[in-house]
């Protein structure tokens, strides 16, 4: 089965222009989330869904940042107007509900804001 | 006060030795899950090794166990026969309560393996 799938995997851009990541969650898996890594503050939950439902986007740093799953295999993070403070690794993750619900981590978009 | 705290920030170890890498937790929580990723230079994520609170015995996947002390509030990671592959960063991460899906990462160790 493939994985947790990320695109772009890198992802350039100038400070002011808008950014959309993309991905798609482990099919069946009920839970999706969002996070950023950076060397200041390691990694950091933005967002998490539960059957397409935003429960908890407490970690979103501010109104530039929306995220959005219009259905249960696909998941937007947009970032508009993008500052050279956005860039990091931003990943996805997805589970599914249980004893256990391991998060599998996508292979992470690296950003770049200039 | 942190949740997950990794001591190491860096460890060298030789090749086909085992290595012991540490994560302590707080919770007051009596149900919770603790996980092991590693992250390689290549940047992914990967899930090695789970134990929840209520589990009797110690978690183990292949080379990787988990030497769970829950009044000590620890749980160490554990790879037997270090390989060079093994070098990473590894986090170690707790999900509190049922029902509740976030993860708290903890800062990481950077494992070198030297042949």
């Amino acid at each position: 089965d493939a994985g947790v799938i990320q695109s772009p995997r890198h992802e350039v851009t100038e400070m002011g222009q808008e950014v959309t990541l993309r991905c798609k969650p482990i099919s069946g898996h009920d839970y999706l989330f969002w996070y950023r890594q950076t060397m200041m503050r390691g990694l950091e939950l933005l967002i998490y869904f539960n059957n397409n439902v935003p429960i908890d986007d407490s970690g979103m740093p501010e109104d530039r940042f929306s995220a959005k799953m219009p259905n249960a295999s696909f998941s937007t993070l947009k970032i508009q107007p993008s500052e050279p403070r956005d860039s990091a690794v931003y990943f996805c993750a997805s589970s599914l509900r249980g004893v256990q619900e391991t998060q599998y981590f996508g292979p992470g978009t690296r950003l770049l804001v200039l | 006060a942190q949740k997950i705290t990794q001591t190491q920030p860096g460890m060298f170890v030789q090749e086909k030795e085992a290595v012991t890498l540490d994560c302590t937790y707080d919770t007051s929580d009596p149900s919770y899950g603790l996980f092991w990723y590693k992250q390689p230079s290549s940047g992914e994520m990967i899930f090695l090794i789970y134990q929840g609170s209520y589990d009797q015995q110690n978690a183990t996947e292949g080379r990787y166990s988990l030497n769970f002390q829950k009044a000590r509030k620890s749980a160490n990671l554990v790879i037997s026969a270090s390989q060079l592959g093994d070098s990473a960063m590894y986090f170690c991460a707790m999900r509190e309560s049922i029902g509740n899906e976030k993860l708290t990462f903890g800062t990481g160790t950077r494992l070198t393996i030297i042949p």
